[in-house]
């Protein structure tokens, strides 16, 4: 069965510092990968996501992310973090066939980031 | 409407009672999720349907939790004989295609007393 892992349940930064969050999964084939985000007292929003393509995504708020295959991995980055960033994060892991996400998504359990001013 | 739309927003209910929970769709979305989200983890896929088809319930953990999309918008999940193991943030998304951006609702919290 797919997994996914973030093994940073809970960060803590300062504003300014930069940020990284790990997510790994556990999938042979070929995966579309996302990062959400949920601010307090909100509903889950998309921050950025991969299909194919540059390895490197883009997001909002500044965010990006890096699929690297051969680690199966797809960290979150920012290098910057804002009060505002303060939110749970979580990846998401899509199984595709022929090219596309087999329906369900498969999350970590989240890391809560906290921004101190 | 302009987002996905979940109701109730909280459910309490006592041990063994019936609950329905609704999700409206961001309109003419195709796709349509159904996850649970227990405190301190991620969410957890349940089933979901392209238009009125169920197109996978694998993730509904017993017979008590079944859906349905019976005209390919608004969608019921529901929990029959409800169990205090059944408490969790019960979410719903939408996506314009099956392999395009989810986007999630509000959520109902459910508490099983």
């Amino acid at each position: 069965a797919q997994s996914v892992s973030q093994h940073n349940h809970h960060v803590i930064l300062s504003e300014a510092a930069s940020l990284e969050l790990g997510c790994n999964y556990s999938y042979g084939g070929t995966v579309n990968l996302f990062w959400y985000v949920q601010y307090p007292g909100q509903h889950l929003q998309l921050l950025l996501k991969y299909f194919s393509g540059d390895p490197l995504v883009k997001g909002i708020k500044g965010f990006e992310a890096e699929f690297i295959k051969s680690k199966f991995s797809f960290n979150l980055r920012k290098p910057s973090v804002h009060w505002s960033d303060a939110a749970e994060y979580f990846c998401a892991v899509g199984a595709t066939d022929r090219g596309s996400t087999l329906g369900r998504l498969y999350f970590g359990r989240g890391t809560q980031l906290t921004v101190w001013p | 409407g302009a987002g996905v739309s979940q109701s109730p927003r909280y459910k309490v209910t006592k041990r063994g009672q019936d609950v329905a929970l609704r999700c409206d769709p961001i309109s003419g979305h195709v796709s349509l999720y159904w996850y649970r989200q227990a405190l301190g983890q991620g969410p957890e896929f349940l089933t979901y349907f392209n238009y009125e088809a169920q197109q996978d319930k694998s993730g509904l953990p017993n017979d008590r939790f079944s859906a349905e999309r019976p005209e390919g918008s608004i969608s019921t999940l529901t929990i029959q004989r409800t169990e205090q193991r059944d408490s969790a943030m019960y979410r719903c998304a939408s996506s314009l295609r099956q392999n395009t951006e989810a986007f999630f609702g509000q959520g109902t919290r459910l508490t099983v007393v």
